[in-house]
């Protein structure tokens, strides 16, 4: 089955750095690629993603990239800011009606 | 994701027990699927369900089953509650239809095995 390996663990940088995770997925199968965000006693919430068709995807502060060729993807973050201090989850799966096996997570703090 | 509700918020049982967790899903949503997450870790999958029929299963013991109403909400249920199964308990719902992929989360249900 599919296996989703994370890093880091752990990330801090200054506010108005920016933050990189990487996530790499074993299953050549897989052609839909999340991210969530988890703040502290809150639900895993949906902030990008990104399918198999294209490699590269932007939402304002944040962009996700994808090599499937290399089987990793990236979550950017630019200009943090204190709130984006949180867990990040990758995901993949095999999209439509079908499960996301998640990575470990990353704990990303921003310092202001 | 303002639409996925779970009941109840938190719950305290003993070794032994069983429960039995709500999920209501975003309306027009179809499609439920249940995760585990233990502190520190990502979700792990465990059912889902679409159109009131499993379409998947994760790897846990028969212990753990759920089904899913007519209405498209869902129930998980455990037997023989062990201190192992102490977690965060999330369901997630989507559309499924169209083709969408997104899985929006539930604000989960922790459960306390004592």
């Amino acid at each position: 089955g599919e296996n989703v390996e994370q890093h880091p663990s752990t990330l801090s940088v200054q506010e108005g750095d920016s933050a990189v995770i990487k996530c790499t997925y074993s299953d050549s199968a897989s052609n839909y690629f999340p991210w969530y965000k988890q703040e502290l006693g809150k639900r895993p919430q949906l902030i990008i993603d990104i399918r198999s068709n294209v490699g590269e995807k932007k939402d304002q502060r944040i962009a996700v990239t994808l090599n499937k060729t290399a089987k990793h993807f990236s979550l950017h973050i630019t200009e943090t800011q204190p709130e984006d201090s949180a867990v990040y989850f990758c995901a993949a799966s095999r999209g439509g009606n079908t499960p996301l096996v998640f990575g470990k997570g990353t704990r990303l703090s921003v310092i202001a | 994701d303002a639409g996925v509700t779970q009941s109840p918020t938190h719950l305290i049982k003993t070794r032994g027990q069983q429960v039995t967790l709500r999920c209501s899903p975003i309306s027009g949503h179809k499609s439920v699927s249940w995760y585990q997450q233990v502190l520190g870790q990502g979700p792990q999958f465990i059912f889902q369900y679409y159109e009131k029929e499993e379409r998947g299963r994760g790897n846990f013991p028969d212990r753990f089953s759920a089904r899913q109403f007519p209405n498209y909400s869902s129930e998980l249920n455990v037997n023989a509650l062990l201190l192992g199964d102490s977690a965060l308990y999330l369901c997630a719902s989507s559309y499924v239809p169209d083709g969408s992929y997104e899985q929006y989360f539930g604000p989960g249900t922790r459960l306390t095995v004592t």
